[in-house]
């Protein structure tokens, strides 16, 4: 099982704060993904990478930004956080076939 | 466009059946498909990865079957149990290397 891991859990912020949330794992694995969830709804993803000095754009990028810069770390950053960002951030890593899930970080933006 | 659709929301079945869940794809040409559960409050974990050269695959309880020409993929659970109730998502790799997943079937097993 892979070792990937978020933090904050849970965070409150208010609006038009800057915000990273940080994922990092310790398999070594050269893609990583960052998806959104609402609760009771689809994944839908955010950004990804290939790996180093590698990030691609998913559906809902548009408002944040991501960065690789060590294998084992790829943070998130929301430049201005809003209400419509309140929701469950999920930080996925993989090497070959599977994609393996941190706990997630619950944001609220009050 | 490329779609995953998971046929049902949800699915209520009775202890000791078997749930059968169903995934379809469009505009994919997938080398392997794979079947994910999800809790509440909590990332999916990987359950199961089918490959195209596969027409099933079983692990304890479960079976996967993965039929390309149809582009569908059946997902079932055999003697159900109530700690199976959870979301089953299936993914796909998309044509940029980006994992996509459907929307997940809900399942209920009442005892």
């Amino acid at each position: 099982e892979a070792d990937i891991y978020q933090t904050p859990r849970y965070l409150v912020i208010g609006t038009g704060k800057k915000i990273t949330l940080e994922c990092s794992q310790t398999m070594g694995h050269d893609k990583m993904y960052w998806y959104q969830q609402d609760p009771g709804m689809e994944l839908h993803l955010i950004h990804y990478s290939y790996g180093v000095n590698s990030t691609e754009k998913g559906d809902l990028s548009s408002e944040s930004t991501v960065s690789r810069i060590r294998t084992e770390h790829f943070p998130l950053t929301l430049e201005s956080a809003r209400p419509s960002h309140t929701s469950q951030y999920l930080c996925a890593s993989g090497q070959g076939s599977a994609v393996f899930f941190g706990q997630g970080t619950r944001l609220t933006v009050v | 466009s490329q779609k995953i659709e998971q046929n049902s929301e949800a699915l209520n079945i009775q202890e000791g059946k078997t749930a059968t869940l169903t995934c379809n794809y469009t505009n994919y040409s997938p080398a392997y498909l794979q079947w994910y559960r999800q809790d509440p409050g909590r990332g999916p974990v990987f359950l199961l990865l089918i490959r195209e050269n596969e027409k099933e695959k079983r692990k304890e309880r479960l079976k996967v079957t993965f039929d390309t020409t149809l582009k569908q993929s059946l997902f079932h659970i055999t003697a159900s149990q109530p700690a199976d109730s959870a979301t089953y998502l299936c993914a796909l790799w998309g044509n940029n290397n980006d994992m996509r997943f459907g929307a997940g079937t809900r399942l209920t097993v009442k005892p």
